[in-house]
């Protein structure tokens, strides 16, 4: 059964740094993963999504790296700012949906991050 | 920015209710989802959609059933709500595409049960 752990799960840091979240699962044979965040009371954002494939994805002062073989993925904050603060997801796909039509995400509990002014 | 919406975004609603959750998407994605996710926890899924009347039960276990007659609108129904329903419910959809198949969420309702 997959499992994913998000360390650590609650961060609180100054405006300015940069920051790396940590995101581990068990089950390597995944296809993809989505890093997501959520603001408190509301849905889920989409950040980055890495293909089982590829080593990295970046968006603006995001960058996300996968390690399949090892079972980890960070998510990288460059230059931290009070608007970041929220919780991040990570999500790992089980099936491969070109085949079944269907991706299954597996949720981490997520880290807080709270980036003070 | 993703065009789904769900409503109500908070209900609170005695014990023995009938409720029903919407959700609405105008992607035009085949795929639709429900999440739960109670406060501090995974989410975990409850119900998925291929497409028009097909509808499948997710890893957890749910007492809620849910209906797809149109692309757009992937309505959940309690029939008897209970304090044990009381959770985050959160509706998604996606679409195959060359980067993989990525999820877009609502803002979810936030289900109080009394």
């Amino acid at each position: 059964k997959q499992e994913v752990t998000q360390i650590p799960a609650a961060l609180s840091v100054p405006e300015g740094e940069n920051l790396v979240l940590n995101c581990s699962f068990t089950d390597s044979a995944i296809y993809n993963l989505q890093w997501f965040r959520q603001d408190p009371g509301k849905g889920l954002t989409s950040l980055l999504l890495i293909q089982s494939s590829q080593r990295e994805q970046t968006s603006g002062r995001l960058n996300a790296s996968l390690d399949k073989s090892s079972g980890r993925s960070t998510l990288y904050i460059a230059a931290s700012q009070p608007g970041d603060s929220a919780t991040y997801l990570c999500a790992v796909s089980r099936t491969n949906p070109m085949n079944t039509g269907f991706q299954k995400l597996v949720f981490g509990t997520g880290t807080r991050l709270l980036v003070s002014p | 920015e993703a065009d789904i919406y769900q409503t109500p975004r908070y209900l609170v609603i005695g014990t023995g209710k009938k409720i029903t959750l919407e959700c609405s998407q105008t992607m035009g994605h085949d795929k639709m989802y429900w999440y739960q996710q109670d406060p501090g926890m995974e989410l975990h899924l409850i119900h998925y959609s291929y497409g028009v009347n097909s509808t499948e039960k997710g890893d957890l276990s749910s007492e809620s059933t849910v209906s797809r007659i149109r692309t757009e609108h992937f309505p959940l129904t309690l029939e008897s709500a209970r304090p044990s329903h009381t959770s985050q419910y959160l509706c998604a959809s996606s679409e195959v595409s060359g980067t993989g198949d990525e999820q877009y969420f609502g803002p979810g309702t936030r289900l109080t049960v009394t």
